[in-house]
């Protein structure tokens, strides 16, 4: 079956610590998207692409980054430099119908 | 870039009916869409409209008036399984697919 797949579930990560989280789709879809979403607030758009070795800036990218080396993969790295970034992550991936998202990643900092 | 309100939180019986409200202010409309989000699971798809009009799904229907930048949600013969966070979100015009906007999301509270 086709879906978008993301891992770990739950990570920790320990203050200066980078960490990486996985997205991984077999839909074919071109575009992809990483979401940061916290308590009583909506989706905030990190990161997305549109084709592979290519990606843009969405609102909140100061202390991400990623890369799309291939169609199918969409890794999102949060750096030392992200000062607040226990949340709940999701990744989607889209086609004119809509996007499909994730499970998600929870992250927290311990 | 886009502003988009709705209500926090709704409480309704199970077997009642249920309207979410959506505000929208967007530069390039290309489409409005309703999710449902369970805690700490993945939003998944309810409704697409991008033409002004009522979409009925089952016990789910959603209403679009671009004029307005207004949609509703509306969840019929409520169930228990209903209860649930609903995202309103809309999609900009521009880009391959269009990025999308979401809202704060109405937690949906069902009571016996």
């Amino acid at each position: 079956d086709g879906g978008i797949t993301q891992s770990p579930k739950y990570l920790f990560r320990k203050e200066g610590q980078n960490v990486t989280l996985s997205c991984e789709q077999n839909l074919n879809h071109d575009a992809m998207y990483w979401y940061r979403q916290d308590p009583g607030q909506g989706l905030r758009l990190i990161y997305y692409s549109q084709i592979v070795n290519d990606f843009q800036k969405g609102d909140i990218a100061e202390g991400y980054s990623v890369s799309r080396e291939k169609k199918e993969s969409f890794p999102l790295t949060v750096t030392s430099a992200q000062k607040n970034p226990t949340a709940f992550y999701l990744c989607a991936s889209g086609g004119m119908g809509g996007y499909t998202f994730g499970s998600g990643t929870r992250l927290t900092v311990v | 870039g886009q502003n988009i309100d709705q209500p926090t939180e709704m409480t309704a019986t199970e077997g009642a009916i249920v309207q979410i409200n959506c505000t929208y202010q967007t530069s390039g409309f290309n489409g409005l869409f309703w999710y449902q989000q369970h805690a700490g699971e993945a939003p998944t798809f309810l409704s697409y409209n991008v033409l002004d009009g009522l979409e009925e799904k089952g016990r789910f229907s959603s209403f679009l008036s671009r004029s307005k930048g207004y949609s509703y949600l509306l969840l019929k013969e409520l169930q228990m399984k209903d209860s649930a966070s609903y995202l309103c979100a809309v999609r900009e015009i521009g880009d391959s697919w269009g990025k999308f906007q979401f809202g704060a999301g109405t937690q949906v509270v069902v009571t016996p």
